[in-house]
């Protein structure tokens, strides 16, 4: 069974705690993506990684940090820094190659309490 | 950088009618334009996508137009049903230098009345 998978479904954190969003794909993609939706708004994406070892700052990306050691996973870090963490949290990935269609993982909702 | 701007928000049709959202986008550079539907909870799924060299796709009941003059782009769902009902995400992308990516639109929320 291939595809994107995100873990857990929701997250509950208390507020000033790091927490870290998992984010998997046995497609052998090479570009994955962090993106953020808040309600009644599009996607705003976080991070991008176009290959093992290297990753560059999306349009928000204060407040987050990413790591690439493997090419099927790209874990999130939401650290105390975000002011407004409360969000659903989408990852997607690329095949890479020229090619553009990027697929998403079912989200993980963060609540910080 | 771009930016794509999404009408209606909301959007109520009675099942059979057709459904037009329509985006606009800033950046002229941008040559690929995908369409997601989104359903509560989860993950946005791809529906149609359409490139700059193309002015039409067609897939079953869903059609994509383009119009790179007036840089916009419009999703078309004839003889809609209940399942289309959902929230519809367009995005543009410029891919060379800009590692893929999408800038999205803020969503149409499309509710299908039986």
């Amino acid at each position: 069974d291939g595809g994107i998978t995100q873990s857990p479904k929701y997250l509950f954190r208390k507020e000033g705690q790091n927490v870290t969003l998992s984010c998997e794909q046995n497609l052998n993609h090479d570009a994955m993506y962090w993106y953020r939706q808040d309600p009644g708004q599009g996607l705003r994406l976080i991070y991008y990684s176009q290959i093992v070892n290297d990753f560059q700052k999306g349009d928000i990306a204060e407040g987050y940090s990413v790591s690439r050691e493997k090419k099927e996973s790209f874990p999130l870090t939401v650290t105390s820094a975000q002011k407004n963490p409360t969000a659903f949290y989408l990852c997607a990935s690329t095949p890479g190659g020229g090619t553009d269609t990027q697929y998403f993982g079912p989200g993980t909702r963060l609540t910080v309490l | 950088g771009e930016n794509v701007e999404q009408h209606p928000s909301t959007l109520s049709v009675q099942e059979g009618d057709s459904a037009v959202i329509k985006c606009t986008y800033s950046d002229s550079a941008s040559n690929y334009f995908p369409w997601y539907k989104q359903e509560l909870g989860k993950g946005p799924q791809l529906i149609i996508d359409i490139r700059s060299n193309v002015g039409e796709k067609k897939d079953q009941r869903i059609a994509v137009t383009l119009n790179k003059t007036a840089k916009h782009f419009s999703l078309h769902i004839t003889e809609t049903q209940p399942e289309d009902s959902a929230v519809y995400f367009c995005a543009a992308s410029n891919r060379p230098g800009g590692g893929n990516k999408l800038t999205f639109g803020t969503g149409t929320q499309l509710k299908v009345e039986l």
